[in-house]
């Protein structure tokens, strides 16, 4: 799988919207994006995933660059169980299940009351 | 329906004992994963299971560990002999198929090794 780049760590207030950015400049044609994020002490949990179009679902959206080189999850209000470490990850195709995600370290999402 | 069910979620071994982590997954779901979380590092992906069968051990080490996942009962991922490097949490996923995009983790098995 392609390898991706995001900060280490982001700040936020409480109540406001939260970009997070996610550069992937060796991404394939068929990788998927996809996100899932660690709540401190808990085992990841699954965010969203998209190809090529802009992707919306209960817990966020996902905006997708034009030439598939990066993208940015988006909280459209961060809440304090929001703060979590999230990862942005490739995968060749749609399915594979949890079958060999590449974890990266991700970015510590910090949310200010 | 509750969700990954591992077990214990805490597990103290001396060095050279046996660790035996349990995982159930979510119901209706047959296919079973293993990650490990050294401390301050990211998740590794360590092997893949369906009913009774590997279909993927590429992140497993080659000696000590053992994963398997019988016809009737959880998923056990099994330790020999641990080593204090073997400290760390291990995550197990879910998923209904293997064409499924999302998978679901259980809360993890924190080992520690002293």
């Amino acid at each position: 799988d392609a390898k991706t780049t995001q900060p280490n760590s982001m700040e936020s207030n409480e109540e406001e919207p939260v970009h997070l950015p996610c550069n992937h400049s060796t991404i394939s044609g068929t990788d998927y994006i996809h996100w899932y994020r660690q709540l401190p002490s808990q085992g990841p949990e699954y965010v969203i995933h998209g190809l090529t179009s802009n992707v919306n679902n209960r817990m966020a959206s996902l905006a997708i660059a034009e030439d598939r080189k990066s993208s940015t999850l988006i909280l459209h209000r961060a809440t304090l169980r929001d703060a979590a470490v999230y990862y942005c990850i490739l995968r060749d195709g749609d399915g594979g299940g949890a079958d060999g995600l590449t974890f990266g370290k991700g970015t510590h999402l910090i949310i200010q009351p | 329906n509750a969700g990954v069910m591992q077990n214990p979620r805490h597990l103290v071994r001396r060095r050279g004992q046996e660790a035996r982590l349990r995982c159930s997954p979510m119901k209706g779901h047959s296919h079973v994963y293993w990650y490990r979380q050294l401390p301050e590092e990211g998740l590794k992906f360590m092997v893949y299971l369906q009913k009774e069968n590997i279909i993927d051990e590429s992140g497993m080490p080659k000696e000590r560990f053992s994963a398997e996942f019988p016809k009737e009962g959880p998923s056990i991922l099994r330790i020999q002999q641990v080593v204090r490097g073997d400290s760390a949490a291990y995550f197990c996923a879910s998923s209904p198929s293997r064409g499924s995009t999302e998978a679901f983790f259980g809360q993890g098995t924190r080992l520690t090794v002293v």
